[in-house]
């Protein structure tokens, strides 16, 4: 299956650090995607990580993939006022040549 | 560089209208094109891919369809709206040289049926 999972809301403090979880049951995904959308827009891009990667670092943002658990973590940190938005997980997986998105996680900022 | 435009950016329709939304992309050719709607800002759902002229595919049977005229522009249609067809319209690029999917998102649509 191409399910992926999400938790529907965070909410941090100003300054605090964020994480946010997804998890995917595709063992064949070869590339994993974190995207950003704020109110009324398109997603963004953040960053994504290689199947044969554990970590990836990106300023203030880091990835973690565990690949025996299928569970991919997008941390940021020193969490801002503008990083209140929704984040998307997606998994590409060759045999299916598309992205599947999770359901999105409303991060809320609170100062 | 490349850029995604989606025109209108907003659009208020009466339930039994007609809808057309246009996607271009500048500054890539021979992308892979998708639709994708959003309701009620969660979760995307895949419409219609595209990897070339004239080359639709379709992922969920609806009241919608799509065309490619163009290598760069993507049409979503339809002959008559219903309310569900209320959402957030995304459309989407990938390059095909490209190993992986990695897609750019445009600004969206926001399309309310009443």
């Amino acid at each position: 299956g191409e399910d992926v999972e999400q938790s529907l809301f965070l909410s941090v403090r100003e300054g605090d650090s964020s994480v946010i979880n997804c998890t995917y049951t595709d063992s064949s995904s070869t590339y994993l995607y974190w995207y950003k959308q704020e109110p009324g827009a398109g997603l963004q891009l953040l960053t994504y990580i290689f199947s044969n990667m554990d970590m990836k670092q990106d300023q203030r943002l880091t990835v973690l993939l565990n690949k025996k658990d299928k569970h991919l973590s997008l941390r940021i940190a020193d969490t801002q006022t503008g990083d209140s938005a929704i984040y998307f997980c997606a998994e590409y997986t060759g045999t299916a040549s598309k992205l599947t998105f999770g359901t999105g996680t409303r991060l809320q900022v609170t100062l | 560089s490349q850029t995604i435009h989606q025109w209108p950016a907003t659009l208020v329709q009466p339930v039994g209208s007609p809808l057309s939304l246009e996607c271009t992309v500048e500054g890539t050719s021979n992308p892979n094109l998708y639709w994708y709607r959003q309701a009620a800002g969660r979760g995307l759902q895949l419409l219609f891919y595209s990897v070339g002229i004239g080359q639709i595919s379709s992922e969920v049977p609806q009241n919608l369809s799509a065309s490619r005229p163009q290598d760069r522009q993507f049409i979503l249609s339809s002959k008559k709206l219903l309310l569900s067809d209320s959402g957030f319209y995304l459309c989407a690029w990938s390059s095909r040289t490209e190993s992986t999917d990695t897609q750019y998102f445009g600004p969206g649509t926001r399309l309310t049926v009443l």
